[in-house]
């Protein structure tokens, strides 16, 4: 069965610090996407990558940076944590050039205090 | 012009009742529909999907319904069951690009 893990589910962190979030897909899929969920705003795109060591930014990359180093691993991270970044962090993957149908995670639940 | 509008916002609904939630898009070069089902503390998974070519598409009680000249699709849950309370979201992808996702709907199905 197709998997997205992310590392955490719920994480409590403080203001100013470094956050990592780690998110691990086991289909071998090239594309991989982080987005932010928030109450009346959907899922919006901070960043994606279509390959190794390739990364984009998305609709909302500000205050944020991602590293993928290796195909199935795809890490985002919060470079200074500030309060407006406590948010529900969704990891996705998907297969092909443009990936018709996502895989997500179960999300990461990140309070900022 | 990337964005997709979803209505209504939150939807109560009887068991056994007919759900029906819809989305619109102005992105003409759109060329993929799907609907995606997050229950609470779990991530959205695909649900049913459609492509322009085709004007409906039923997966056991839910169906797309696809309007190309009104850049309009539409979600039908028929006979709806507790067990479909979760939140709702439209998509649409242009090849080559990244899926544009609806606000959402929180659909509660009534015992």
């Amino acid at each position: 069965d197709v998997k997205v893990t992310q590392s955490s589910r719920y994480l409590v962190k403080r203001t100013g610090e470094k956050v990592f979030l780690e998110c691990v897909q086991d289909m071998d899929h090239e594309n991989m996407f982080w987005y932010r969920q928030d109450p009346g705003l959907g899922l919006r795109l901070i960043y994606f990558s279509y390959d190794v060591k390739m990364k984009e930014k998305g609709d909302i990359p500000e205050g944020y940076s991602v590293s993928r180093e290796k195909k199935e691993r795809f890490s985002l991270i919060l470079e200074s944590a500030s309060t407006n970044q406590t948010s529900m962090y969704l990891c996705a993957s998907s297969f092909g050039s443009t990936g018709y149908g996502y895989t997500f995670g179960s999300g990461t639940r990140l309070t900022v205090v | 012009q990337q964005q997709v509008k979803q209505s209504p916002q939150s939807l109560i609904v009887q068991k056994g009742g007919i759900s029906i939630i819809n989305c619109a898009y102005e992105n003409t070069a759109f060329d993929y529909f799907p609907w995606y089902q997050q229950f609470p503390g779990k991530g959205p998974a695909l649900l049913i999907a459609i492509r322009p070519d085709v004007s409906e598409k039923k997966e056991g009680r839910f169906t797309i319904s696809f309007n190309k000249s009104a850049k309009q699709f539409s979600l039908h849950i028929m006979d709806s069951q507790p067990g479909d309370s979760a939140t709702y979201f439209c998509a649409a992808l242009n090849y080559g690009q990244n899926f544009v996702f609806g606000p959402g709907t929180r659909l509660s199905v009534l015992p």
